[in-house]
């Protein structure tokens, strides 16, 4: 099983701050998917990147996939307490998604 | 809106007990994935199917079953509870093993502790 590691395990920030959470491996992948989980609930997808070099924007968060597709970023930018939740990489491998051990981020008002 | 079900948001079972967790899904999906989530080891996967009555190994399978009678219905089933397996158990579908860019989607989790 190829690992995702993600960093950092733990971020605590104020309203209004940026922040860039980081996923990276030592192996290539085909794609990467970025994950929310809040808590009490399951994990709910936000994007998916492809292509080395893809930028993909949803509101606040940016998603980038390196451009030799073995790291992905993800920046929040004026983080709100909406925000808090655990932030998950995930990759295929054989059809079946393995998953980072995720940043978990706290934004206090 | 599409829909991964778990039919118990928490549940409490004593040691050796038989233990049910039920998963149904609204989206005919092939795919059904069931995981474990614990701090510091992320989501590990017990079990999956991608088709009715077939079912494989994931990386944690030891001391679970699971049954899909049903293309909607996933069961997993912990022959006899032990502590080590109170956890987070989270389900999830997807579209078919084909479509590899298709994410999953989770049910809310079901919190299980074994006394």
């Amino acid at each position: 099983t190829q690992l995702l590691e993600q960093s950092p395990q733990f971020l605590s920030i104020q309203e209004g701050e940026n922040l860039t959470v980081y996923c990276n491996s030592s192996s290539v992948f085909s794609s990467l998917q970025w994950y929310r989980q809040e808590p009490g609930e399951g994990p709910v997808l936000l994007v998916t990147v492809v292509t080395g070099g893809e930028v993909k924007k949803l509101k606040r968060l940016t998603f980038q996939f390196g451009d030799a597709r073995k790291d992905s970023s993800l920046h929040i930018t004026a983080a709100q307490p909406g925000d808090t939740g655990l932030y998950l990489c995930a990759r295929y491998s054989s059809y079946k998604l393995i998953f980072g051990s995720g940043t978990r981020l706290l934004v206090r008002p | 809106d599409v829909k991964v079900t778990q039919s118990s948001r928490y549940l409490v079972k004593r040691t050796g007990e038989k233990v049910f967790l039920e998963c149904v899904q609204d989206m005919d999906h092939e795919n059904m994935f069931w995981y474990r989530q614990d701090p510091g080891l992320g989501l590990r996967l017990i079990y999956f199917s991608y088709d009715v009555k077939m079912k494989e190994k994931g990386d944690i399978p030891e001391g679970y079953s699971v049954s899909r009678e049903k293309k909607e219905r996933f069961s997993l089933i912990l022959e006899s509870a032990s502590t080590n397996q109170t956890s987070m158990y989270l389900c999830a579908s997807s579209a078919p093993r084909t479509a590899s860019n298709y994410g999953y989607t989770f049910g809310s989790g079901t919190r299980l502790t074994v006394v």
